[in-house]
């Protein structure tokens, strides 16, 4: 079975960091870009960030250009997301999400980060 | 930077058929996807490009496309339909995929 579980969230201060995890199971992670999309209370979806398959294509929201990194470890079918200078605008449910068909196919269930 | 639209919210009574669009230049360009997102659970694909549905979505959600505007249709709307549903697109100018704010539906 496809899944996706991230980690990482979590309480920081302004100004701090964080890096999120997801890690994927049940398909080749290699062969797919993975993508970060997030969600603040209440509000509705925005796309944060995604990356290629290879890790030789990144593409980043004008938001957050800067100060969040995405990476991936094949070896490890792991996303990563190192998220810095954070501002209270980041607050937000992150979601993994596998890029397939040109859609967002597969997500996982979230990692909340809070700044404050 | 370009952007997709959605109206806000959409109501349907048990068993009709719901249209729920989504406006945009890059629709123009671009198929738009769609997603269901149920309160605190994550967002699932329910259709994607042209009008495909992954495995174990009903067939009462469709996919069409006219000029800027995308819609996803249920015909026969059930009570579990009632959710948020969002469109997203590639976007040809700023961010490379963009989402819609999203449409809540009321299954009355």
């Amino acid at each position: 079975e496809v899944q996706l579980l991230e980690s990482g969230g979590g309480l920081v201060q302004p100004g701090g960091s964080l890096r999120l995890s997801c890690v994927a199971f049940g398909f080749t992670f290699t062969n797919y870009a993975m993508t970060w999309v997030r969600q603040a209370p209440g509000k509705g979806l925005e796309w944060v960030s995604t990356l290629s398959g290879s890790g030789a294509t990144i593409y980043y929201a004008e938001s957050v250009k800067g100060r969040f990194t995405i990476s991936r470890d094949n070896s490890k079918n792991t996303l990563y997301l190192q998220m810095n200078s954070l501002r209270a605008e980041d607050t937000a449910v992150y979601y993994c999400a596998h890029f397939g068909s040109d859609s967002f196919d597969i997500w996982g269930q979230g990692t909340m980060v809070t700044v404050s | 930077s370009s952007e997709v639209t959605q109206d806000p919210t959409v109501s349907v009574a048990l068993g009709q058929t719901v249209r729920i669009t989504c406006q945009g230049d890059s629709l123009r360009s671009y198929y738009a996807n769609w997603y269901q997102q149920k309160p605190g659970q994550a967002p699932v694909l329910v259709i994607y490009g042209k009008n495909n549905r992954p495995s174990g979505i009903p067939d009462r959600f469709s996919g069409s496309s006219s000029g800027n505007t995308a819609s996803l249709t249920i015909t026969g709307a059930q009570a579990e339909d009632e959710a948020d549903y969002y469109c997203n697109s590639r976007d040809s100018s700023g961010n490379p995929w963009v989402f819609g704010g999203g449409t809540k539906l009321t299954v009355l």
